[in-house]
């Protein structure tokens, strides 16, 4: 069984930009939750979908938004890019709505210069 | 607010011996204590989880401890080898709730 693909793997950005990176599920998966990872901050929950519906939203200011499509796959977008965007944006997806085993994608490496 | 507190931030520990990972949490509605092993250029993977109804559970040379009354857990990684080199992180969740995680703990293991 295929595991979570993230799509693109690394990106660059200039400050001011949009940016959307897009996360397949494994197969049979409906919950995909995003992250945010950076040496200073840790892993941090941006938000989490199950069936279409946003369930779970981290404290992450409006420019980060997110949905999910039938099939499950999911994309977060970042508008108006900042330096501090700059990060590892995990995706893991789940079998159910109990988020409880969660199974990561390798993540995409975002650059905003 | 951090409510996941995982120490040390780093070990260094020899081949063959046991590393230890600490974690402490406040909220006490967290029903669910999973632990992630990540390598550089990977995404984090699910190595072991408990519930608090358990005090320990192990699966190889992975162990957790859980002490409920102290709102504490802990990652034994015992006889370590170098292949256990990783980034480790604790996380907690609450039903309907968003995973927790701590801060995370580099682990190396000298040859």
């Amino acid at each position: 069984k295929a595991g979570v693909t993230q799509t693109p793997r690394y990106l660059i950005k200039t400050r001011g930009q949009q940016v959307t990176l897009s996360c397949s599920p494994i197969s049979g998966h409906r919950s995909v939750s995003w992250y945010q990872q950076t040496p200073g901050q840790g892993l941090q929950f941006l938000f989490e979908y199950f069936s279409e519906t946003q369930r779970n939203k981290g404290n992450f200011p409006g420019r980060f938004s997110g949905r999910q499509f039938s099939n499950s796959r999911s994309e977060m977008n970042v508008s108006t890019l900042e330096l501090g965007d700059s990060a590892l944006y995990l995706c893991a997806s789940s079998r159910d709505s109990s988020q409880e085993t969660q199974y990561f994608g390798p993540g995409t490496r975002l650059l905003v210069l | 607010q951090q409510q996941v507190k995982q120490s040390p931030q780093s070990l260094i520990v020899q081949k063959g011996g046991i590393s230890i990972i600490n974690c402490a949490y406040e909220n006490t509605a967290f029903d669910y204590f999973p632990w992630y092993q990540q390598f550089p250029g990977k995404g984090p993977a699910l190595l072991i989880a408990i519930r608090p109804d358990v005090s320990e559970k192990k699966e190889g040379r992975f162990t957790i401890s859980f002490n409920k009354s102290a709102k504490q857990f802990s990652l034994h990684i015992m006889d370590s080898q170098p292949g256990d080199s990783a980034t480790y992180f604790c996380a907690a969740k609450a039903a309907g709730n968003k995973l927790t995680f701590g801060g995370g703990t580099r682990v190396l293991v000298k040859p």
